[in-house]
């Protein structure tokens, strides 16, 4: 089965960039999601159609994808960014999500 | 502004039947594929899978044909039954909508507020 995979955890600085990666099998041939979950919350579209963004989703946001690697980055982040972040997939009409990508801003 | 509420039972104890529920307000059934997307406690997002309009069905393999969705378009819900549950299908679950364009594969827009079913004896 397709396996999509993640960085289990990064730090940031307020301010600076976060860089997220997605890694699999010629994943720059799918199309990527990036969703946003804060505890006992659920998740949030934040990217979709690799570089896409949602009505409602900040500039800051941004993403690409080509090759094996989709990447999410978060410019100037803020202490709202903290949370986890999952990349998503489509493989033989079977969704695929990353392990999840644990932000901390500090 | 859609709206997805879910209902179920949260405690179930081995090889009983788990049983949820996810209703749409505020906007259209039709055009959108429902999905069932379940959260193990502290780890990732897992699909189970999805379900047009019309019944249409896929599931992911690894439930082992174990899931089984439906849908009521007269009550704008769509329902999720798992059998023969074991403590490893304690999780949270969540229904979303999924939403594409074109060509392009389903996004999960739209996402109910989870369930925590548990299975224990």
């Amino acid at each position: 089965s397709y396996e999509l995979t993640q960085p289990p955890s990064l730090s940031v600085s307020p301010g600076h960039t976060a860089t997220i990666s997605c890694s699999g099998d010629e994943v720059g041939s799918k199309y990527i999601s990036w969703y946003q979950q804060k505890p006992g919350q659920p998740p949030v579209l934040v990217i979709y159609q690799d570089s896409r963004r949602p009505p409602g989703i900040p500039e800051r946001f941004s993403g690409s994808n080509s090759g094996n690697t989709a990447t999410l980055t978060i410019s100037a982040t803020q202490t709202v960014d903290e949370a986890d972040y999952y990349c998503q997939a489509w493989d033989s009409s079977t969704a695929v999500f990353g392990i999840g990508t644990k932000v901390t801003v500090l | 502004q859609v709206q997805l509420q879910q209902w179920g039972a949260g405690l179930l104890k081995p090889s009983e039947t788990l049983s949820l529920t996810c209703d749409v307000s505020g906007g259209s059934f039709s055009g959108h594929y429902w999905h069932w997307i379940r959260q193990p406690p502290g780890t990732g997002l897992e699909w189970i899978g999805e379900i047009s309009q019309g019944g249409s069905t896929i599931y992911n393999p690894s439930l082992k044909s174990r899931a089984i969705m439906s849908v009521d378009t007269s009550k704008n819900h769509f329902s999720l039954n798992v059998k023969s549950v074991t403590a490893a299908d304690t999780a949270v679950y969540y229904c979303a909508r999924g939403s594409s364009s074109g060509d392009y594969p389903d996004v999960f827009d739209i996402w109910g507020q989870g369930t925590l079913v548990t299975v224990s004896s």
